[in-house]
C-alpha cells in the first residue's frame, strides 16, 4: 500500500455528465497532483495543488477542475464528460518523490 | 484486472537473466528522473530515482544510468524474477510536473 487512497475504484458515466474523483493521503502531504492515463499510454499531467491553490496545469481544458482541502485531501472534477475522458485517473502526493494511488478507472459511455 | 499498455514495446527475458529497459527523455532542463513499475489494476509504483548531478544510482537489484549528453535513461534489473513482470515507465521532472515516457512491458519467462 502506498498510503494514497483514491475513490471510487471504478465508475461508469454517460457522455455529458459530471464526475468527482477523490484522493486522500495518510501522511497529509501539502502537494497533490492529478494525472490521466489512457489505455496503453503513460500518465499525463492534469494539474497540481499546493496548500489549496493550483500551481501548475497541463494541457487539459477548463472542464477539468480540482480542489484541495485544509486536510490536504483533493478532488478532481470533470464536467461535460466526453468519450475520450475514459481513462485511469491517478493522484500523487509529493514529498521526497511522487507517490501514486491505485487510481480511479472512469468509463464514459 | 485491466490491462496496462496493450500496445507497448515488449522485452521478454528468461527468469534469472538481467533486464535492461531504455528510455529517451525530451527536456534538457529536467533535473530529476524516476522509474516506475505498473502492474495491471494498480498505480505506478516507485522503483528508483536519480538526480541530474549523478550518472548512476544503485538500489536493491536495480540500477539506473543517466546519460545527459544524449538524454537517455536506463533501468537495469539484475536476476529478473517473475514478479518483475509489469509495465515500466520512466518519468522526468522539470518544475511542477512529471512527464512520462511511453512505457515498456517486461515479460519474464520461467
Amino acid at each position: 500500500e502506498t498510503g494514497v487512497t483514491q475513490s471510487p475504484t471504478h465508475l461508469i458515466k454517460t457522455r455529458g455528465q459530471q464526475v468527482t474523483l477523490r484522493c486522500s493521503s495518510q501522511s497529509g502531504h501539502n502537494t497533490v497532483s492529478w494525472y490521466q492515463q489512457a489505455l496503453g499510454q503513460g500518465p499525463q499531467f492534469i494539474f497540481q495543488y499546493y496548500r489549496e491553490e493550483e500551481n501548475g496545469r497541463g494541457n487539459f481544458p477548463p472542464r477539468f477542475s480540482g480542489l484541495q482541502f485544509p486536510n490536504y485531501s483533493s478532488e478532481l472534477n470533470v464536467n461535460a464528460l466526453e468519450l475520450d475522458d475514459s481513462a485511469l485517473y491517478l493522484c500523487a502526493t509529493i514529498n521526497r518523490s511522487y507517490t501514486f494511488g491505485s487510481g480511479t478507472r472512469l468509463t464514459v459511455v | 484486472g485491466e490491462s496496462v499498455g496493450l500496445h507497448l514495446p515488449t522485452l521478454s527475458v528468461q527468469e534469472g537473466d538481467n533486464s535492461i529497459i531504455n528510455c529517451a527523455y525530451s527536456n534538457s532542463a529536467s533535473d530529476y528522473f524516476i522509474w516506475y513499475k505498473q502492474e495491471s489494476g494498480k498505480g505506478p509504483q516507485f522503483i528508483i530515482d536519480i538526480r541530474s548531478n549523478m550518472d548512476k544510482r544503485q538500489g536493491q537489484r536495480v540500477t539506473v544510468l543517466l546519460n545527459k549528453t544524449v538524454k537517455h535513461l536506463s533501468l537495469q534489473i539484475a536476476a529478473t524474477q517473475p514478479g518483475d513482470s509489469a509495465v515500466y515507465f520512466c518519468a522526468e521532472n522539470a518544475g511542477n510536473m512529471l512527464t512520462f515516457g511511453g512505457g515498456t512491458r517486461l515479460m519474464v519467462k520461467p
